[in-house]
């Protein structure tokens, strides 16, 4: 089955610098992945997604990269506010055939004001 | 308003009483999903269901059951709860081919003696 591995599991950075976590997975099949946010006892909440046709992809402050050839994705957060301060977790999934999802263990990630 | 519902919110229990989860989404999503998510283990899917009638093992299915009758609503059974299954449940949906953002409930934290 599908591993999707996470790294680093902690990152702590200061105000306005900026933040990557990067994801591994293992099943070329793979076509969709996912980057949640989850704040301190809420519920995830999904913060932006790219599909495997698509490189690279932007939304204000946040991207995501994603290299098929390697199989890996990052999420980077540039410009880091105090309430970016919360768990992400990435996912990998076949969407399109299949409902398994496979998410990474999470990274939690302080912003120091 | 749109969402997904989860009951019971919080559920404290003794070892081998059955019990039931209920999930419930009023977004007329195809797709549900059940996850439960462990300190340092991220997000593992117990269980999904691309429609209804169509149920599939996630990573971690062992002392689960679901059933999906009808499209909204998609419970998660604990037929003899054990310890090891105390955890937080989520409830999850989307829909299937348009776009595949998880919607996810509110969390049940389940706790078994």
């Amino acid at each position: 089955g599908e591993n999707v591995e996470q790294h680093p599991s902690t990152l702590s950075v200061q105000e306005g610098d900026s933040a990557v976590i990067k994801c591994t997975y293992s099943d070329s099949a793979s076509n969709y992945f996912p980057w949640y946010k989850q704040e301190l006892g809420k519920r995830p909440q999904l913060i932006i997604d790219i599909r495997s046709n698509v490189g690279e992809k932007k939304d204000q402050r946040i991207a995501v990269t994603l290299n098929k050839t390697a199989k890996h994705f990052s999420l980077h957060i540039t410009e880091t506010q105090p309430e970016d301060s919360a768990v992400y977790f990435c996912a990998a999934s076949r969407r399109t055939n299949a409902g398994k999802s496979t998410f990474g263990d999470g990274t939690t990630l302080t912003v120091k004001p | 308003e749109a969402q997904v519902t989860q009951n019971p919110r919080y559920l404290i229990t003794v070892t081998g009483k059955k019990l039931t989860v209920t999930c419930s989404q009023n977004m007329n999503h195809e797709y549900m999903s059940w996850y439960r998510q462990d300190p340092g283990l991220g997000l593992r899917q117990i269980y999904y269901s691309m429609n209804v009638e169509v149920t599939d093992k996630g990573d971690v299915p062992e002392g689960y059951k679901v059933s999906r009758k009808e499209k909204r609503n998609f419970p998660l059974i604990l037929e003899s709860p054990s310890p090891n299954q105390t955890s937080l449940y989520f409830c999850a949906s989307s829909l299937v081919g348009l776009s595949y953002e998880q919607y996810f409930g509110p969390g049940t934290r389940l706790t078994v003696t």
